[in-house]
């Protein structure tokens, strides 16, 4: 069975760095065409893509955010670890991680719940 | 980076409706796009992939439908646990964009 699972702190201050985890469960980080997004949706708007990283360890970064990114893995604890640097209040959002199916057009087939984060002072 | 844009932004439609949504991307994606649907509070989940295909027990009433820039999300029969929201999807290239979402309510 396929489970991600989102972890991290719900509140953080403004300047300072978020750092989220992803721990998988049910796929290994390093089966062929496997991958893992971060996406995040801010209160009543749209998802928004921010990273992701592939079984090659390939990463890509959102085009907005990509100063401020850094994604990484850690294949034997089943982990995907995002952070944002110099956070502010339009940072505020509920991140995703999802799994990139290997199959065709490698849709999002399984996502975590979501985790909160609120950034505030 | 490639834009989705998605008409409509919402739509209120009865029980048993027939709904058709479009998404358009700025260029050609080929058959690199998938819809979500999402409901309040929860994570987004596959409907489509790769334009047309359905996932693993999705109902037969969602289809899609399109290639290039141009794609459909089509529900015949709209039942109550599809008022949800919408999203396609591109994942042509990075970066990995999504369009703004397609709300669905009840008339």
């Amino acid at each position: 069975q396929v489970t991600l699972k989102e972890s991290g702190p719900v509140v953080v201050k403004p300047t300072e760095t978020l750092t989220l985890t992803c721990t998988v469960s049910g796929f290994s980080l390093n089966s062929p065409r496997v991958g893992v997004s971060w996406i995040r949706q801010p209160p009543g708007k749209a998802l928004e893509w921010l990273a992701h990283i592939l079984s090659t360890d390939e990463k890509s970064y959102s085009t907005s955010l990509r100063n401020r990114l850094t994604i990484s893995k850690d294949t034997s604890k089943r982990q995907v670890v995002l952070t944002l640097t110099d956070v502010d209040p339009v940072d505020t959002a509920t991140y995703f991680c999802a799994r990139y199916s290997p199959g065709l057009a490698s849709p999002f087939d399984y996502w975590g719940q979501g985790a909160l984060v609120t950034v505030s002072s | 980076d490639i834009q989705m844009t998605q008409s409509p932004s919402s739509l209120s439609a009865s029980v048993g409706d027939r709904v058709t949504i479009t998404c358009r991307a700025s260029l050609s994606v080929s058959g690199f796009l998938n819809w979500y649907q999402q409901k309040p509070g929860k994570a987004p989940k596959l409907l489509i992939y790769a334009a047309q295909y359905l996932h693993s027990g999705v109902p037969s009433r969602f289809s899609g439908s399109g290639s290039g820039t141009d794609f459909t999300l089509t529900i015949t029969g709209l039942q109550p646990e599809d008022f949800a929201t919408y999203y396609c999807q591109q994942t042509f290239s990075t970066p990995r964009t999504f369009g703004q979402g397609t709300k669905v309510d009840i008339k």
